[in-house]
């Protein structure tokens, strides 16, 4: 079946400290990975994307590569800022299922 | 574009009473998906429809529950009756037709109180 494993959270970073966020995925066929981010009171919103091996998605700082020998999408970010703070969700659109499979957030906050 | 939008924001409600939640996805979007998020289990899909038909309510977590999308614009979901443990945060999200990959588009919840 499909699925997506994270790292737990919370996350607690100062600011301009590196960022990792694990995540891990099962998966049949050719999924398409995401990382949707969350801010406070607000909905999801698409923050990257990798559509195959060896794609590598990229927005606001913030990368993942997407890796088929170890199944998996890490989202990094080389200094993070106050701003960053959200919660952060990996997730993976599967072709034979046609269904998202979210993982289950994990939450970062980012002090001063 | 006025992206996905919900209503409404905030609904306060007694338990036993209906409850009707809006969602009006972005034109042209196919596909639609009803998500539910609370602390303790994160987020859930309940719903998703394509082409206003329902394709898999396995999440929808009892009779309570249901759902309709009686056109392209417009979606409802209805708990009747409700109760408190159905407080949560209610997203709605549509997407194009499947092909390839597709992004969901999110919209902004409602955040549902049943005291």
């Amino acid at each position: 079946g499909n699925s997506v494993t994270q790292m737990e959270g919370p996350v607690t970073l100062s600011e301009e400290a590196f960022l990792t966020i694990n995540c891990t995925y099962t998966a049949t066929g050719y999924p398409s990975l995401f990382w949707y981010v969350q801010y406070p009171g607000e909905g999801l919103q698409l923050l990257l994307k990798a559509t195959k091996a060896d794609d590598k998605g990229s927005n606001k700082g913030f990368e993942a590569t997407y890796r088929k020998e170890t199944t998996s999408f890490h989202l990094e970010k080389g200094s993070v800022q106050v701003s960053d703070s959200a919660v952060y969700f990996c997730a993976l659109f599967s072709n034979t299922g046609n269904q998202f499979y979210f993982g289950t957030g994990t939450s970062l906050t980012v002090i001063p | 574009d006025a992206g996905v939008i919900q209503s409404p924001r905030h609904e306060v409600t007694e338990m036993g009473q209906e409850v009707t939640l809006r969602c009006k996805p972005i034109s042209g979007h196919n596909s639609l998906f009803w998500y539910r998020q609370t602390m303790m289990r994160g987020l859930e899909l309940l719903i998703y429809f394509n082409n206003n038909v329902p394709i898999d309510d396995s999440g929808m977590p009892e009779d309570r529950f249901s759902a309709k999308m009686p056109n392209a614009s417009f979606s409802t979901l209805k708990i009747q009756p409700s109760e408190p443990r159905d407080s949560a945060v209610y997203f709605c999200a549509s997407s194009f037709p499947p092909s390839g990959y597709n992004e969901q588009f999110f919209g902004p919840g409602t955040r549902l109180t049943v005291l």
